[in-house]
């Protein structure tokens, strides 16, 4: 069975830090790494994808990926308490044609004034 | 781009009745939808794999009786929850992926909360 875990968290920060999410999965064969944000009580909204080795940024978001380890990592720079929200990592299935997404259960951040 | 709607964003009902959520791509032909579950405090669970024009793929312990999917268009998916219990009360979310457009990534839609009583 495919799992992805995730350190539920709270993960407390003050604003300004950086705040650092991470999760393993347990698909050697996955590709394809999304980090979504999920407000309480509302549906998750896509941050970033990752497919390669290393890192990619966007804005005051880096992902990181090493598929050696089956670790994926979410940085956030400057972190703002609107910031404050679950964050949920999903892993692509491996096989041909699948697009089918396997969730963590989300680390909860909360940003601090 | 990449808007999803759903509707109902809400509803309640009694228990034994149907309900029916529909969900569209506002601004795109999607060539697969999916539809997920989420209890408070869970992660989202899929429950079934949906292409246009063909018969969903429910994931394992999803009753395809209980929760009837159709996707008779680009844009357009439907769950009905049929004969709904209280057991069925959660946050049922869509997400929809163009591969032409957007490769694997999947936008979701807003959500809709059912409770049944």
């Amino acid at each position: 069975q495919k799992e992805v875990e995730q350190n539920s968290g709270p993960l407390s920060v003050p604003e300004g830090a950086i705040a650092s999410l991470n999760c393993t999965y347990s698909d050697r064969g996955s590709q394809s790494f999304f980090w979504y944000r999920q407000y309480s009580g509302k549906s998750p909204e896509l941050i970033m994808s990752i497919y390669s080795n290393g890192d990619k940024e966007d804005g005051r978001f880096t992902a990181q990926l090493n598929k050696a380890s089956q670790y994926v990592s979410l940085l956030i720079r400057d972190s703002q308490p609107s910031d404050s929200a679950t964050y949920l990592c999903a892993v692509m299935g491996s096989g041909a044609g699948s697009y089918q997404l396997t969730f963590g259960k989300g680390t909860k951040l909360s940003v601090i004034p | 781009g990449a808007v999803v709607s759903q509707h109902p964003s809400w509803v309640i009902c009694k228990s034994g009745t149907s309900v029916k959520i529909e969900c569209r791509s506002l601004d795109f032909q999607a060539t697969t939808m999916f539809w997920y579950r989420q209890f408070p405090k869970q992660s989202l669970m899929l429950m079934a794999t949906s292409n246009e024009g063909s018969k969903a793929t429910y994931e394992q312990g999803v009753e395809k009786d209980k929760f009837l999917i159709n996707h008779a268009s680009l844009t357009l998916s439907t769950l009905t929850v049929t004969s709904a219990h209280p057991e069925d009360s959660s946050f049922y979310i869509c997400s929809a992926t163009s591969v032409l457009l957007f490769g694997e990534t999947q936008y979701f839609g807003p959500g809709t909360r059912l409770l049944v009583l």
